[in-house]
């Protein structure tokens, strides 16, 4: 069966510095990856997706930026976080054309 | 850009009671899917639809994918307090779009034991 794993779960960082969150997958190849934002408990924005290594798409310009160097890893990155970047980070996979599955979330607060 | 509107925002209803919430939208989707959030958890998918028409059941839930394609509904058979949490439909605009998967806003459930 398939899985997929992200962390930390929680991460305090202060304003300026980097940011790295990392989730893998795990028991499936060549998975679709996406990055979505959530705030406030509230509503989901996709950030980035990929579809293979070195494939990113980004839906919104912002501070972040994704890399995917591994098939089954996908991870977010900043070179200096804002204070508008805290909020709840989820990775996801799917196959293409079907349901996405979600990893537990990292609750990001940047102080 | 394309939006689904996922109605009701929040609920409060006493345990016992059938909870039914819906989302539409101007675009035709070919897949319609449901989850359900949890405090501190991410989303976990409960329903996934993918025929117009398509009426589908998983325990005391029930979804349905619309004839017209543009929206779909959950029902909840009998809440119980562990229904509680942030319920979200999610549809796919067409076949190969590759991360276009589009999300309602979600609706709070609470259930008053």
């Amino acid at each position: 069966s398939q899985t997929i794993h992200q962390w930390p779960a929680t991460l305090v960082q202060p304003v300026g510095s980097p940011l790295s969150l990392e989730c893998t997958v795990e028991g499936t190849s060549n998975p679709n990856l996406y990055w979505y934002r959530q705030a406030a408990g509230r509503g989901l924005q996709l950030l980035f997706y990929s579809i293979g290594i070195d494939q990113i798409s980004s839906e919104v310009p912002q501070n972040l930026s994704a890399s995917r160097p591994q098939d089954r890893q996908f991870i977010l990155s900043s070179k200096k976080l804002l204070l508008s970047d805290s909020g709840f980070y989820l990775c996801a996979w799917s196959r293409p054309n079907t349901e996405a599955f979600f990893g537990q979330g990292t609750r990001l607060t940047v102080v | 850009g394309q939006q689904l509107n996922q109605s009701p925002q929040s609920m409060f209803i006493q345990e016992g009671e059938d909870v039914s919430m819906n989302c539409t939208s101007s675009s035709i989707f070919n897949t319609w899917l449901w989850y359900k959030q949890d405090p501190g958890e991410g989303p976990v998918l409960l329903i996934a639809l993918y025929k117009a028409g398509e009426l589908t059941s998983n325990g005391r839930l029930t979804a349905q994918f619309g004839i017209t394609r543009k929206d779909s509904f959950l029902n909840i058979s009998a809440s119980i307090p562990s229904d509680v949490g942030i319920y979200f439909c999610a549809g796919e605009l067409r076949k190969g779009s590759q991360g276009n998967l589009i999300f309602g806003k979600g609706t709070k459930l609470s259930v008053k034991p």
